[in-house]
């Protein structure tokens, strides 16, 4: 088993649709984030969940709807969203003591 | 306002020789600073950290050097190999090892030719 699981891979929706991006680590990490890369940015921290708590809203569109229902999964849910929400979504893993980040593969994002 | 900054989009070098990835932060509280390097169609993969208290940190082929007066950290890797051909990425966290909010530079992409 990988240690950060992202499904799916690849998301094509349209502007009305709704869908979900899902996580799975198996690393034992307490704390999980989203993650979105955009084309020549730098990623942008938009969730961050500690012992299924939602810590952190990084001023996130509220077409964006995380949600934690344990610490070894985490959703993204989508809905409305905009062509510009076109993106890769990562989702990273921390375990408690170390400050480094388990990235998944993540889940690229077009939305027509 | 970008508080990580990595100003060379691209790096090319030659097989052999010695990579320099550098990259310049803005917020004084930041102690804590990693490089990710990410190969296409994968996730970032953790490389070398460094905390603030230290000014040079050493893993093999790869060092990183902070100097904390020019808020500025580089990352060395020697001797550069084609397998090392990536994006690499410098991150900064304020909050210690405890905390892991990461802030990401743009990054930079290497390019080592055989």
């Amino acid at each position: 088993e990988t240690g950060v699981t992202q499904t799916p891979r690849h998301l094509v929706m349209g502007m009305t649709n709704k869908k979900s991006l899902k996580c799975e680590q198996h690393l034992g990490h307490n704390a999980m984030y989203w993650y979105k890369q955009s084309a020549k940015k730098p990623l942008e921290l938009m969730f961050v969940y500690n012992f299924k708590e939602q810590t952190e809203n990084n001023s996130v569109p509220s077409r964006f709807s995380p949600e934690c229902p344990n610490s070894s999964h985490l959703f993204l849910h989508l809905h409305t969203l905009q062509p510009e929400d076109s993106a890769l979504y990562l989702c990273a893993s921390r375990g408690q003591n170390t400050g480094e980040l388990f990235f998944g593969e993540g889940s690229r994002l077009t939305v027509l | 306002d970008q508080q990580v900054k990595q100003n060379s989009p691209s790096l090319s070098v030659q097989e052999g020789r010695i990579s320099i990835l550098n990259c310049d932060y803005t917020n004084s509280m930041f102690d804590y600073f990693l490089w990710y390097k990410k190969y296409p169609a994968e996730g970032p993969t953790f490389l070398i950290s460094i905390s603030s208290i230290k000014d040079k940190n050493e893993d093999g082929r790869f060092t990183v050097f902070l100097n904390k007066s020019a808020k500025h950290l580089s990352l060395h890797i020697v001797p550069s190999q084609p397998g090392d051909s990536a994006v690499y990425f410098c991150a900064a966290s304020d909050g210690g090892t405890s905390y892991g909010k990461l802030t990401f530079g743009q990054g930079t992409i290497l390019t080592v030719h055989p």
